[in-house]
């Protein structure tokens, strides 16, 4: 149990679809993550929020769009995504945005894009 | 540039001990973290080494060593759930960057 849940675990959509990842965390920890996890590649750090404002952004396509409406939920809009955007995508949470060392992760979102 | 290398396999066998080396190419972080994701499921976290030396938790420990900036992971008595990959990631600037990861096959 690692007290991070995502929804919805598995997600098809077309290109020119809307969806929205969502993720809550329920440990109290004031820093939340998204990552994107392709197969043979390294997880890939998409944004940092820490208390609810965004302090870290890895140039990440436009069509990507995060949202942290408070410190335990935050989500993952998906607009006009390409075939390559198909991957596992990971929310974490740490106590503080610093506490990189132990990261607490969801079990993902599987996206398949046709 | 930061990257972090790990050999993509290892292949074990069940109740013997196994290592899982990282090499990076990377400065000035302050420590390296090593994560177990099994197959479908979430990265969890398994050990940390902020300084040099060995940590110990159970039957896994892990190493680092900054003069050679290498880290490693160590798996004893292995047990058939210990099939998964591993990942070592180091902090830098508040940012967490990960090694591609290491899958284990553990054979009976």
């Amino acid at each position: 149990e690692t007290g991070v849940t995502q929804t919805p675990r598995h997600l098809v959509m077309g290109m020119t679809n809307k969806k929205s990842l969502k993720c809550e965390q329920h440990l109290g920890h004031n820093a939340m993550y998204w990552y994107k996890q392709s197969a043979k590649k390294p997880l890939e750090l998409m944004f940092v929020y820490s208390l609810e404002e965004r302090v870290e952004n890895n140039s990440v396509p436009s069509r990507f769009s995060p949202e942290c409406p408070n410190s335990s939920h935050l989500f993952l809009h998906l607009h006009t995504l390409q075939p390559e955007d198909s991957a596992l995508y990971l929310c974490a949470s740490s106590q503080d945005p610093r506490d990189t060392d132990t990261q607490y992760f969801g079990p993902g979102t599987r996206l398949t894009v046709l | 540039g930061q990257s972090l290398e790990q050999p993509s396999e290892v292949t074990a066998v069940e109740g013997a001990i196994v290592q899982i080396n990282c090499t990076y190419q990377t400065s000035g972080f302050y420590g390296l973290s090593w994560y177990q994701q099994h197959d479908g499921g979430a990265p969890t976290f398994l050990s940390y080494n902020a300084l040099d030396g060995l940590e110990e938790t159970g039957r896994f420990s892990s190493f680092l060593s900054r003069s050679d900036s290498y880290g490693y992971l160590l798996l004893q008595e292995l047990q058939m759930k210990d099939s998964a990959s591993y990942f070592c990631a180091v902090n830098r600037d508040d940012k967490i960057i990960f090694g591609k990861g290491t899958r284990l096959h553990i054979l009976p």
